[in-house]
C-alpha cells in the first residue's frame, strides 16, 4: 500500500502567487515525522520543513510552511510569494517509528515569471 | 546536510564490472538510508541500517545487491555485474535513530554503466 501520495505530478505557477502542493499519508502508527524536501535540476535533496505527528501547530520554516491536517491526513506544503528559484521538484516523506524514510512520487514545481 | 559525504560523485562502469558507492554519514548519526532514484521519477527506497546492523532490505533486489555499515568507516553500497539498468542516481542519508527529526542527505552518486 502506497504510504505517501502526491496527487499532482506538475504544477506551473507566477512569479509571486503562493502555492499549496498537495500530500497524503497513511499509517497506524501514532508516533511519526513528515517531512518536505526540495530536489532542484542540480539534483541534491535539500530538507525544507518537518513536522512532527504530536505537534499542536503547523510548522513554519521562511517561506514554507506545513498545512498539517492529522484526521484528513494530510501535510500540504505551502510555499508563499514564489520565486523562479522555488522551480524544482518537491518531495514528501513521513518516517514511523523505528522505520525507514519513504517518499512519495514527488511534484515538478515550475514558476513562470 | 553538507555533513554526508557521498563519493565518488560519478561513476562510469562496464557491464559486469562491480560498483562501490560510498557513504559517510553526518557526525552523530547512527542510521543510514540508500535510496536510488531514476530520472525523471521518485527516490525508492534500497535500505536502511545501523552500525552493524540492516534494520530493513525490503528495497533491495535479492541479487547483485549488497550493503553494510560497518562500525568503522563509511557504508557501502555494492552492486556486482552491474547492468545498463542499474544507471541511476544513488542517494545516502543519514539520521539519529529517533522519528522526529530529519534525514540529511549526500550529494549523490551517478552511476552510468556502459
Amino acid at each position: 500500500a502506497q504510504k505517501i501520495t502526491q496527487t499532482q505530478p506538475g504544477m506551473f505557477v507566477q512569479e509571486k502567487e503562493a502555492v499549496t502542493l498537495d500530500c497524503t499519508y497513511d499509517t497506524s502508527d501514532p508516533s511519526y515525522g513528515l517531512f518536505w524536501y526540495k530536489q532542484p535540476s542540480s539534483g541534491e535533496m535539500i530538507f525544507l520543513i518537518y513536522q512532527g505527528s504530536y505537534d499542536q501547530q503547523n510548522a513554519t520554516e521562511g517561506r514554507y510552511s506545513l498545512n498539517f491536517q492529522k484526521a484528513r491526513k494530510s501535510a500540504n506544503l505551502v510555499i508563499s510569494a514564489s520565486q523562479l528559484g522555488d522551480s524544482a521538484m518537491y518531495f514528501c516523506a513521513m518516517r514511523e517509528r523505528a522505520q525507514k524514510l519513504v517518499f512519495g512520487q514527488g511534484t515538478r514545481l515550475t514558476i513562470n515569471p | 546536510n553538507a555533513g554526508v559525504m557521498q563519493n565518488p560523485r560519478h561513476l562510469v562502469r562496464r557491464r559486469g564490472q562491480e560498483a562501490r558507492l560510498r557513504c559517510s554519514p553526518m557526525k552523530g548519526h547512527s542510521h543510514v538510508y540508500w535510496y536510488r532514484q531514476l530520472p525523471e521519477e521518485g527516490l525508492k527506497f534500497m535500505v536502511y541500517l545501523q552500525k552493524e546492523n540492516i534494520i530493513d532490505e525490503s528495497g533491495m533486489p535479492k541479487e547483485r545487491f549488497s550493503a553494510e555499515f560497518p562500525k568503522e568507516g563509511p557504508s557501502i553500497l555494492r552492486i556486482q555485474q552491474v547492468v545498463r539498468g542499474d544507471s541511476a542516481a544513488y542517494f545516502c542519508a543519514s539520521s539519529p535513530p529517533t522519528v522526529h527529526t530529519e534525514a540529511f542527505f549526500g550529494q549523490g552518486t551517478r552511476l552510468t554503466v556502459v
